[in-house]
Formats: C-alpha cells, sequence, structure tokens
C-alpha cells in the first residue's frame, strides 16, 4: 500500500465516548501532521511532528491527544468531545517540515 | 500573527478561459509557498515555491513567486471542467521550535461546459 491512509474513513461518536484517529504513511516521510477541516473555515494546523518530536500546539483543546509511536504512525486520541468539533481530520505527510505535504483521505467526524 | 489571502474567493468561467488566482501572505521566516488543488477529498499538491521569480510548471498549470510583492499567482491555461475545485495557498514558517502552516481561505473554481 503506498501514500497516506487513514482510519477510520467516517465516525460516530457520543460526546462521552474515547476513540481514536489512525494515520500511516507509506513515504519515507520524516514529519506528519493533523489538521482539522471545518466546513467554510481554512485548514487548521493541530500538530505537527518533525523527525518524531512534537510542536506543542496551545491552541489545541486538550480532549485532543496526538502520539507518533514511529515515523510511520500517527495517532489522534479524541475524549469528551464536543459537537463542534465535528468535522474533517486529515492527516498528512512531507519529507520534512516546510515541503510539500501529502494528504490522506480524512476522517469524517460527528459528535452527537 | 501570521496571514495567508487569497482572491477571489470564488470565480466561475468556461471552458477554455485562462484564470490567475492570487495568494499574498504575511509570515515570519518564510520557508515556502505551496499550493494545493482540493476537490471532494484531501488537497493534493501541486507546487512549492522558494525561490522568486521562477517559474513552475505543469501541463496548464504554472505558477510563480514574488518575494518582494510577498504574494504568488497560480495561472491556469484553457481551462477543463475537471479543474473546479478549491485552489489552496499555504506557508510554512520555521519560528525556531514553533513551527506553523497557515492557509489561506482558497478560491473556489467553477469551470462551466
Amino acid at each position: 500500500e503506498t501514500g497516506v491512509t487513514q482510519t477510520p474513513r467516517h465516525l460516530v461518536m457520543g460526546m462521552t465516548n474515547k476513540k481514536s484517529l489512525k494515520c500511516e504513511q507509506h513515504l519515507g516521510h520524516n514529519a506528519m501532521y493533523w489538521y482539522k477541516q471545518s466546513a467554510k473555515k481554512p485548514l487548521e494546523l493541530m500538530f505537527v511532528y518533525n523527525f518524531k518530536e512534537q510542536t506543542e500546539n496551545n491552541s489545541v483543546p486538550s480532549r485532543f491527544s496526538p502520539e507518533c509511536p514511529n515515523s510511520s504512525h500517527l495517532f489522534l486520541h479524541l475524549h469528551t468531545l464536543q459537537p463542534e468539533d465535528s468535522a474533517l481530520y486529515l492527516c498528512a505527510s512531507s519529507q520534512e517540515w516546510g515541503y510539500e505535504q501529502y494528504f490522506g483521505p480524512g476522517t469524517r467526524l460527528t459528535v452527537t | 500573527e501570521d496571514k495567508v489571502v487569497q482572491s477571489p474567493l470564488s470565480l466561475v468561467v468556461h471552458e477554455g478561459d485562462t484564470v490567475t488566482l492570487n495568494c499574498s501572505y504575511e509570515v515570519t521566516n518564510f520557508r515556502s509557498l505551496l499550493w494545493y488543488k482540493q476537490e471532494k477529498k484531501a488537497p493534493t499538491f501541486l507546487f512549492m515555491l522558494t525561490s522568486s521569480g521562477i517559474e513552475k510548471k505543469s501541463g496548464r498549470l504554472s505558477s510563480i513567486l514574488d518575494k518582494k510583492e510577498l504574494s504568488s499567482i497560480l495561472n491556469i491555461t484553457a481551462t477543463q471542467t475537471g479543474d473546479s475545485a478549491i485552489y489552496l495557498c499555504a506557508v510554512p514558517n520555521s519560528g525556531g521550535s514553533n513551527y506553523k502552516l497557515t492557509f489561506g481561505k482558497g478560491t473556489l473554481l467553477t469551470v462551466n461546459p
């Protein structure tokens, strides 16, 4: 399998649930990213891992927590989300920070 | 605060027309400017520009960066209905360990037959 894959593709969860999104890249890249895309808003960068080092992003609520166990895998752990967190969550990777990014197909998340 | 502004926000043309999309930016520690095309799925990479005045081309699409004017344009010649999409401009900034990538709101291009 090539490129960037994400699972699940669709997720519906209640506000009290805990779930995780998974991203895997088969491109040999060193940087991985989580984005949030809401309707009528620009893509928002949530987290960056560059050579497995996470950048702090203070603007992301703590109910989202990323994990990067190795350079090929990235997780986004979700807990006690709010309905306004419903969005398309995109994972991307690049050779390193600042270079062109290749996106996965996204997970469409609905919080009820 | 870093800013990326795209114009126009939307554009409707007929097949065969030529379009020019604009992106202007204000970021600290500029590294590069990225163009993406987004249809009903994730964005796909088009161009990365780092040097002023050097045009990048791919088929009917081309792009150029003007660092003096802090802007870039994306040209599409002989447009086709398959060019209908949102075109996104993004500028990464590596201010020390504080990685940021700022996207513009995009230009929605509709190409009618």
